[in-house]
């Protein structure tokens, strides 16, 4: 059973679409973030929902935009898109705030074209 | 601010060749640390993670960490390494206080290539 899944695995677009990230964790977490991860493989956190609350956005363009309608989804909306978005999104889960270790997803690699 | 370096940004070595790879952090506080692993095409993977007690912890696949308070490090070893441990490795830090969000701080990752 895949613990943290994400849908779509691969995702090519073109500039100016809307499009949207699927995230599913079935390990009873409590928190959820969105990471992404840059052409140099360089990993930043964008968003943590805790208990379908938001705690973290880090300066995140607010063409981003997460919701999370239970603590078992988050899922990440982009508007607009510009081809500076392309990367991999990774989504994670982790038991609580605490500093337990986060679980990730296989990855959405986005294209933007 | 906070923030996680990894010296060896590409690493190549042949199989049974050992392996160190750096990671030193700045942070002011008490930390929590993590190694993970990213092989081709896959996600991250936790190896090992370091939270108190002994600061030799022991991971997955006969990898190992050493956490050094006096120098922020904690650098990830493997004696002899396989084809098989190709991938990228990422350090990362959580802060260990009251309002902590569980949000990793990565370093920038080593990639390591082993030959067969």
């Amino acid at each position: 059973d895949t613990a943290v899944s994400q849908t779509p695995k691969y995702l090519v677009t073109q500039m100016g679409n809307d499009k949207s990230i699927k995230c599913e964790q079935n390990l009873g977490h409590d928190t959820m973030y969105w990471y992404k991860q840059d052409s140099k493989k360089f990993l930043k956190i964008m968003f943590s929902y805790n208990n379908k609350e938001l705690i973290i956005n880090e300066t995140v363009p607010n063409r981003f935009s997460p919701k999370s309608p239970d603590k078992a989804h988050l899922n990440l909306h982009i508007n607009s898109l510009e081809l500076g978005d392309s990367a991999v999104y990774f989504c994670a889960s982790s038991q609580g705030q605490g500093a337990t270790e986060a679980f990730f997803g296989q990855g959405t690699r986005l294209t933007v074209v | 601010a906070q923030s996680v370096s990894q010296h060896n940004h590409h690493v190549i070595l042949s199989e049974a060749a050992s392996l160190e790879l750096g990671c030193n952090y700045s942070y002011g506080g008490t930390v929590n640390l993590f190694w993970y692993v990213q092989y081709p095409g896959q996600h991250l993977q936790l190896l090992l993670k370091y939270f108190s007690g002994d600061p030799l912890v022991k991971g997955i696949k006969g990898f190992e960490a050493e956490f050094i308070k006096s120098k922020f490090s904690f650098n990830l070893r493997k004696p002899s390494v396989q084809w098989s441990d190709t991938a990228e490795y990422f350090c990362a830090v959580t802060p260990k206080h009251s309002g902590n969000t569980g949000k990793l701080i990565f370093g920038q990752g080593t990639t390591l290539q082993v030959k067969p």
